[in-house]
């Protein structure tokens, strides 16, 4: 596509339930990275995609969060129980693929946690 | 541990007054240095971004960085702001380990443009 897109970009939802958030990359882009945002904070890494294989889980907080990219292409973030302390703008990047090359990011889903 | 600072949270200046957000950044090879800037419910987008050569880049909107490596910054410039660049700026550097790549943001310094 002509850049990265997000759904939904806004997501509220209660204390132990489980989101799913998604990213769709550019099309011709091998890598695809998962950041979150605080608010008042820069983003931070939670992990990255190389076509499907997901060489860095290394920024994921707990094993409540596990993301897939089973195609090579399309993205999902799962949170499972959510927790209020999830609350936070997730953000998805997209690249060519490699620490040079500029990232590409899409909008945001801004989840809340009630 | 790689990391990067960016010292000032808020910054305020007038119209058409120069401007430089400051970053440092800690990191043992040479970095791959960017900025980018976040306006409100957009996403990130590049400024600019230095990873080898003339250590004055230049970037979109009229924006500039210098990486020093002898301070370890990479400051953003602008020599005359304009209304439209109050948005929040972030400076990152690219980190790559045993094949893995990612980016390391500082905090941000949100900018506000007075008229």
């Amino acid at each position: 596509g002509a850049g990265v897109s997000q759904s939904p970009r806004y997501k509220v939802t209660k204390r132990g339930q489980d989101v799913t958030l998604r990213c769709d990359p550019i099309s011709s882009h091998a890598t695809l990275y998962w950041y979150q945002q605080a608010l008042g904070q820069g983003p931070e890494f939670l992990t990255y995609f190389n076509y499907e294989a997901q060489p860095d889980k290394s920024g994921l907080p707990s094993d409540r969060f596990s993301a897939e990219r089973p195609e090579g292409s399309i993205s999902t973030l799962t949170i499972q129980r959510t927790e209020q302390r999830d609350s936070a703008m997730y953000r998805c990047a997209s690249s060519t693929g490699t620490a040079a090359d500029t990232q590409y990011f899409g909008p945001g889903t801004r989840l809340t946690v009630l | 541990a790689q990391s990067v600072t960016q010292p000032d949270i808020h910054i305020t200046v007038s119209e058409g007054a120069s401007l430089e957000l400051r970053c440092n950044y800690s990191y043992g090879a040479t970095p791959y240095l960017f900025w980018y800037v976040q306006s409100p419910g957009q996403g990130l987008q590049l400024l600019l971004k230095y990873f080898s050569g003339d250590t004055l880049v230049q970037g979109i909107k009229g924006f500039e960085a210098e990486f020093k490596r002898s301070q370890s910054s990479f400051n953003l410039r602008k020599p005359s702001v304009h209304w439209s660049d109050a948005a929040e700026y972030f400076c990152a550097v690219a980190s790559s380990t045993s094949g893995t790549y990612k980016y390391i943001f500082g905090t941000g310094t949100r900018l506000k443009v007075l008229a």
